[in-house]
């Protein structure tokens, strides 16, 4: 079975250009879960989607968005990039998003914020 | 805002030896897993433990839950090279779909 895949693995931009980022998750998994992770504020948690509706929004400003597709890829956006958006995205997948089950990671995507 | 702490932040050991990381969470939880990441990858799902469980064996690998003082504790005994990651516990409240996670602890195994 097919891991957690996201795309681009490496990204660089300038201030205020926008991003979106993918992810698709193992087949069958129905939750995606996106993660920013910097070494100073560590896994923060950005939103989570299951059956193309956002259950969960962390604590991020509106120019960080997402969505889900039918078939369960995820995309995140990210708007008016600023210099601190520069991160290790994260995003997981899983059967059906509750804390009882494991989260199965992607291998992120690096953006770096020129 | 971070939900658990690690501790301690870096541990560095020799192969062979037995490495213990420490969780402490502020909150009442339904579940608390454990991660590791290794450099420049995603996390790895180690291990699960639910808050009406005390310990957890998985391999090399033993898990407590005190929920009384709100901690956890990871066990690695007979520590590999390949073991040299960060770990990191992540906690669960109230299937709100998110797992908050601690800041980890970066485990160096040296051969």
């Amino acid at each position: 079975k097919a891991g957690v895949t996201q795309t681009p693995r490496y990204l660089i931009k300038t201030r205020g250009q926008q991003v979106t980022l993918s992810c698709s998750p193992i087949s069958g998994h129905r939750s995606v879960s996106w993660y920013q992770q910097t070494p100073g504020q560590g896994l923060q948690f950005l939103f989570e989607y299951f059956s193309e509706t956002q259950r969960n929004k962390g604590n991020f400003p509106g120019r960080f968005s997402g969505r889900q597709f039918s078939n369960s890829r995820s995309e995140m956006n990210v708007s008016t990039l600023e210099l601190g958006d520069s991160a290790l995205y994260l995003c997981a997948s899983s059967l059906a998003g509750t804390g009882e089950q494991p989260q199965h990671f992607g291998d992120g995507t690096r953006l770096s914020i020129l | 805002s971070q939900q658990g702490e690690e501790d301690p932040q870096a541990l560095s050991i020799q192969e062979g030896e037995n490495a213990t990381m420490n969780c402490s969470y502020k909150t009442s939880i339904n579940n608390l897993q454990w991660y590791r990441q290794n450099s420049g990858r995603g996390l790895v799902h180690l291990i699960l433990i639910r808050s009406n469980e005390r310990e957890k064996h998985s391999g090399r690998l033993r898990v407590t839950l005190d929920t009384s003082k709100k901690s956890s504790s990871l066990l690695i005994t007979a520590s590999r090279a390949a073991d040299t990651a960060s770990y990191f516990c992540a906690t669960d409240r109230s299937s709100n779909y998110k797992l908050t996670f601690g800041k980890g602890t970066l485990l160096t195994v040296n051969p």
